[in-house]
């Protein structure tokens, strides 16, 4: 149990387009999901935290015009990256918080590695 | 601050012998504390947590951590390594904030490398 699924899971785009990645909760409901950057050989970078029916919550420093995210239903978030540049180019991952569990521990989307031309 | 270290960035060691990752963490009230592991161009996969009770927890492959509260360590270790093993290894710990906020913050990572 508790799978998250991303996708895609590879894009590359043109400089000043936008990209969309989803996050889905394939066998639980997930009021909570995050969103990670990660860097090469670096740690995760919690960017916002996604709730279900209302706004997204940012990490100081993350822009919300440029990363918007949406938590349309209780299996799904999506992550947009808009006007897209080289420097957005980076790992995404997506996580979810399991409900009922007591340490809240997350499980992961498999990633999406954004490469902007 | 909240935070966790992970002081070594890679750790080498020969398949059959035992293996430690090691992790400390500094956070607010009682600690859960979490093992993950990453594989290249993967997300993280949850290999165990602590949140009470027996101070050594079993995981996934084979896996277990020592919670030590004076020290606010939680080691990882496998009693043999397999070259399988390889990978990057991230501790967690569960932070709360005001307004009953809380998120996990990981550490930098560990590569393990366990060599043939």
């Amino acid at each position: 149990g508790a799978v998250v699924s991303q996708h895609p899971s590879r894009v590359i785009c043109k400089s000043g387009t936008s990209v969309k990645i989803e996050c889905r909760s394939l066998d639980f409901q997930a009021t909570t999901m995050f969103w990670y950057r990660q860097f090469p050989k670096q740690s995760l970078m919690l960017m916002a935290t996604s709730n279900e029916g209302s706004k997204a919550t940012y990490e100081q420093g993350v822009e919300k015009d440029k990363f918007l995210i949406n938590h349309a239903s209780l299996t799904l978030s999506t992550l947009t990256v808009t006007s897209a540049h080289p420097e957005d180019s980076s790992f995404y991952i997506c996580s979810a918080r399991v409900p009922d569990r007591v340490a809240g521990e997350l499980f992961f989307g498999e990633g999406s590695r954004l490469t902007v031309l | 601050a909240q935070s966790v270290a992970q002081p070594e960035d890679q750790v080498n060691v020969a398949e059959g012998n035992p293996l430690t990752v090691k992790c400390t963490y500094s956070v607010s009230g009682n600690p859960y504390l979490f093992w993950y592991v990453q594989y290249p161009n993967r997300g993280l996969q949850f290999l165990l947590k602590y949140i009470t009770g027996d101070n050594l927890v079993k995981g996934s492959y084979g896996f277990e951590a020592e919670f030590n509260k004076s020290q606010t360590s939680f080691h990882l270790k496998k009693p043999s390594a397999l070259v399988s093993d390889s990978a990057l290894y991230f501790c967690a710990v569960r932070a709360s904030f005001s307004g009953g906020y809380n998120k996990l913050i990981f550490g930098a990572g560990t590569r393990l490398a366990v060599h043939p």
